[in-house]
């Protein structure tokens, strides 16, 4: 079965220090990709999103995110972090040939940057 | 402003109890979308529908009911049948992807359950 799999599920950074969180999927064929922030007491908000072309997006807030197809990989990056980035980290994968707009998400990360 | 609005934020349900989970969106948003998050275990999809009167199950299906009467409203309700309830739910919503071009989705605030 296809899946998603963020590899960090508790990370403790210092502010300033850099981040990388890691996620991969299962599945061979066409993807879109996303990564997705859910700060305390907020809903999930669209960080940044990979159609095609250029493998490295950038979002908001300083973050950016590669595509490694060969790897199928998507791991989310920020070079110097901020206490206001503490939240949790969800990234998601929506197969084209599903036909359908389904989202299958990893299990998230916690972030927590200490001031 | 256009989004999705969950009601109510925090329900409590009695064991043996339906309860159903409002979820509305002035986007004119053709799909809509139930998960469950639970701590460690990400987003897992209950339902999906891609259009009005029309809705598929996802993988965690068992114990949820919905409907989709009017393209702005997708309710689900919690049967009895559902063993482990207590979880928070989310609705999102997106553009029918079959469309061609997708942005992901708007989600909703979400609605805490706890079964008493």
């Amino acid at each position: 079965a296809q899946s998603v799999s963020q590899h960090n599920h508790h990370v403790i950074l210092s502010e300033a220090a850099s981040l990388e969180l890691g996620c991969n999927y299962s599945y061979g064929g066409t993807v879109n990709l996303f990564w997705y922030v859910q700060y305390p007491g907020q809903h999930l908000q669209l960080l940044l999103k990979y159609f095609s072309g250029d493998p490295l997006v950038k979002g908001i807030k300083g973050f950016e995110a590669e595509f490694i197809k060969s790897k199928f990989s998507f791991n989310l990056r920020k070079p110097s972090v901020q206490w206001s980035d503490t939240a949790e980290y969800f990234c998601a994968v929506n197969r084209r040939s599903s036909n359908t707009g389904k989202l299958i998400f990893g299990q998230g990360t916690t972030l927590q940057v200490k001031p | 402003d256009g989004g999705i609005t969950q009601s109510p934020k925090y329900l409590f349900r009695k064991e043996g109890q339906n309860v159903t989970l409002s979820c509305e969106q002035n986007l004119n948003h053709d799909a809509m979308y139930w998960y469950r998050q639970d701590p460690g275990q990400g987003l897992r999809l209950i339902y999906y529908s891609q259009i009005v009167n029309d809705f598929q199950k996802g993988d965690i299906a068992e114990g949820y009911s919905v409907s989709r009467e009017k393209k702005e409203s997708f309710p689900l309700t919690v049967t009895s049948a559902q063993k482990n309830p207590t979880a928070f739910y989310l609705c999102a919503s997106s553009i029918d992807a079959r469309q061609g071009v997708y942005y992901g989705y708007t989600f909703g605030s979400g609605t805490r359950l706890t079964v008493v």
